[in-house]
């Protein structure tokens, strides 16, 4: 079966880092998704990486991947109150209709 | 990244009634588009898989007369309510696959539907 399941809540104070949790129990995914959602609003891609990568950084985003343990995880660098929002993790086996598989969400809190 | 609209953003309708739904790649062509279900507070859920020039592809418990779903063109897919009930008031968010990246699938803002 395909479940993702997220912690559902965070927070932290503005500068400090964020790390969100995902984990998975398809191990034929092929791509693993971050998402952004902001209230009332769709999702936003904020990054993805590909099963046979361990780590992938893309300005304040770190993304790494255990395989193995099928654990995800999203770290956001000196967080800011704009990314209060709820992060989705998602999988994907790939293929012309692949089909996103979704966590439970993460609703993160930035205090001031 | 790659835009996808939707429109409208919110709609308020009687019970009964029919509600269409559209959804377009603005910058890419899109063989390939999904839409979802977003209840308040949860995750999102695939209700059907679009494909340009065929059927779609409903998932299980979704009712293919219910929620009519047309994919006439590459950049544009249509989900059509019909005879609304207030259980189907919901965020209805559709998304489509770019074929050029990583399987990657780029949402629509979605759309409020309220049924009263």
């Amino acid at each position: 079966g395909e479940d993702v399941e997220q912690s559902l809540f965070l927070s932290v104070r503005e500068g400090d880092s964020s790390v969100i949790n995902c984990t998975y129990t398809d191990s034929s995914s092929t791509y693993l998704y971050w998402y952004k959602q902001e209230p009332g609003a769709g999702l936003q891609l904020l990054t993805y990486i590909f099963s046979n990568m361990d780590m992938k950084q893309d300005q304040r985003l770190t993304v790494l991947l255990n395989k193995k343990d099928k654990h995800l995880s999203l770290r956001i660098a000196d967080t800011q109150t704009g990314d209060s929002a709820i992060y989705f993790c998602a999988e994907s086996l790939g293929g012309t209709a692949s089909k996103l598989t979704f966590g439970t969400g993460t609703r993160l809190q930035v205090t001031l | 990244g790659a835009v996808v609209s939707q429109h409208p953003s919110w709609v308020i309708c009687k019970s009964g009634t029919s509600v269409k739904i559209e959804c377009r790649s603005l910058d890419f062509q899109a063989t390939t588009m999904f839409w979802y279900r977003q209840f308040p507070k949860q995750s999102l859920m695939l209700m059907a898989t679009s494909n340009e020039g065929s059927k779609a592809t409903y998932e299980q418990g979704v009712e293919k007369d219910k929620f009519l779903i047309n994919h006439a063109s590459l950049t544009l897919s249509t989900l059509t309510v019909t005879s609304a009930h207030p259980e189907d008031s919901s965020f209805y968010i559709c998304s489509a696959r770019d074929p050029r990246g990583a399987d990657t699938q780029y949402f629509g803002p979605g759309t409020r539907l309220t049924v009263l």
